[in-house]
């Protein structure tokens, strides 16, 4: 079975500065798809990025990048420019193309991230 | 605002009981999916429907159970509660049931007295 590993239960960051968090999967698959999810204190799960595994460019939204490192199954985010608004519990999340994880997301236990002013 | 909505948002109610929560997806999409997520197990996937049908299923309990109406919304039933079925459930849709970018609701609170 997959499992999604993140090592950080938490982090902080400055205002401004540069975090990244770390999330490592085991699977046996060759083809699947890595998620980072964000959760507010709303509760609300907000999609972040996304990564295919067979893309070897490394997926970036705005101030949101990732370093994806397929052979040591290693997915982490890094946030530039970290903003108050980033402060959330972040979830990183693998999906595969095969079998019965072809539907399912499994979660990580998640990185609560502080942003200090 | 992803495009998923649930109600209700909160929903307080005592052992024994039977509740049932509604999702409704993005407009075009066909799948849904429910998650449970408690401080003990984490977030974790309990069912997955698509155009009607089931098409998985996680770590759902026999007491509870899920359904696709023709016009794609999907409830989620929980019965005989216990003092552990406090948690939040998410539901998200997808387009297809194909590996596809999954989108969260707002979740429903179930409290268990």
């Amino acid at each position: 079975a997959q499992t999604v590993t993140q090592s950080q239960p938490e982090m902080s960051v400055q205002e401004a500065e540069t975090v990244t968090l770390s999330c490592t999967y085991d699977t046996s698959e060759s083809d699947y798809y890595l998620f980072w999810y964000k959760q507010p204190p709303s509760r609300q799960m907000i999609l972040v990025i996304r990564q295919e595994a067979y893309k070897q460019q490394n997926a970036t939204e705005n101030r949101f990048s990732v370093n994806f490192q397929k052979a040591a199954k290693s997915f982490s985010l890094k946030i530039s420019d970290s903003q108050l608004g980033d402060a959330a519990m972040y979830f990183c999340a693998y999906r595969g193309t095969s079998g019965g994880s072809n539907y399912k997301l499994t979660f990580g236990k998640g990185t609560l991230l502080t942003v200090n002013p | 605002d992803s495009g998923v909505t649930q109600t209700p948002k909160h929903l307080i109610t005592a052992t024994g009981q039977r509740v049932t929560l509604r999702c409704s997806p993005r407009s075009g999409d066909l799948s849904v999916y429910w998650y449970q997520q408690s401080l003990d197990q984490g977030l974790q996937f309990l069912i997955q429907y698509y155009n009607g049908e089931e098409r998985a299923k996680g770590n759902i309990l026999e007491r509870f159970s899920a359904q696709q109406f023709p016009d794609l919304h999907s409830e989620l039933n929980l019965s005989s509660l216990e003092l552990g079925d406090s948690a939040l459930y998410f539901c998200a849709s997808s387009v297809m049931y194909h590996p596809d970018t999954q989108y969260f609701g707002p979740g429903t609170r179930l409290t268990v007295l």
